[in-house]
């Protein structure tokens, strides 16, 4: 089974720039799309296609895909941003869809 | 606007059936697939699988084989999704996402999400 990997937890200081990575072997020829999730709420999609915001997300939000490796990158982290980020991307066939096992960012 | 109205929460006892509803508005119900994603609790996200609410055929995720069903009423715009033999481990807060296709195919929009407790 296909599998995408990020690191448990994030910890930046309200103004930093805090990166969250997702490896996956397909993503060289596979999109990666960012959700964030914050508590007791439904995911919300604030990357699609590797780099492109969807309409209502901050610019300090963006993405980044290279080789094996996506990066969500939020430049000057605020507080509200605390959640718990997952990528999602498809396995080669393009017919397996996986969530990574997601990364709890704190801003403090 | 496009809306996922899912049913409320159920308690259920082991090997009971739950039947979980994801009621669309704002678009044509038919255009776009539906997905369901599972949560348990303190956990990850997890694609369940989707169908294809053209022609009702659904596709499973590995480990969602057997005991999970997607079906759909296109009459009322509404997916469903059934567990049968329910076990404490499944549950679980569940979720219905729409895939939007543009240039690549993603979820856009989530239901708000259902708990189902699994307990004796």
């Amino acid at each position: 089974s296909y599998e995408l990997t990020q690191p448990p937890s994030v910890s930046v200081s309200p103004g930093q720039t805090a990166r969250i990575t997702c490896s996956g072997d397909a993503l060289p020829k596979k999109y990666a799309y960012w959700y964030q999730q914050k508590s007791g709420q439904a995911p919300v999609l604030v990357i699609y296609e590797d780099s492109k915001r969807p309409s209502g997300i901050p610019e300090r939000f963006s993405g980044s895909s290279s080789g094996t490796m996506a990066t969500l990158t939020i430049s000057g982290a605020q507080v509200e941003d605390e959640a718990d980020y997952y990528c999602y991307s498809t396995d080669s066939s393009g017919n397996l869809w996986v969530f990574g096992g997601g990364t709890k960012l704190t801003v403090l | 606007q496009v809306q996922l109205v899912q049913s409320g929460s159920e308690l259920k006892k082991p090997g009971a059936s739950v039947k979980v509803s994801c009621k669309a508005s704002g678009y044509t119900f038919t255009s776009y697939a539906m997905n369901w994603v599972r949560q348990a609790p303190g956990q990850g996200l997890e694609w369940m699988g989707w169908i294809n609410t053209n022609t009702g055929n659904p596709t499973y995720a590995q480990g969602f084989t057997g005991r999970f069903v997607f079906s759909l009423d296109t009459s009322v715009s509404t997916a469903y999704l059934q567990i049968s033999s329910l076990k404490a481990e499944d549950t679980a807060v569940y979720y219905c996402a729409r895939t939007y296709c543009g240039g690549d195919c993603y979820l856009d929009y989530w239901g708000q999400g259902t708990l189902v407790t699994v307990s004796s």
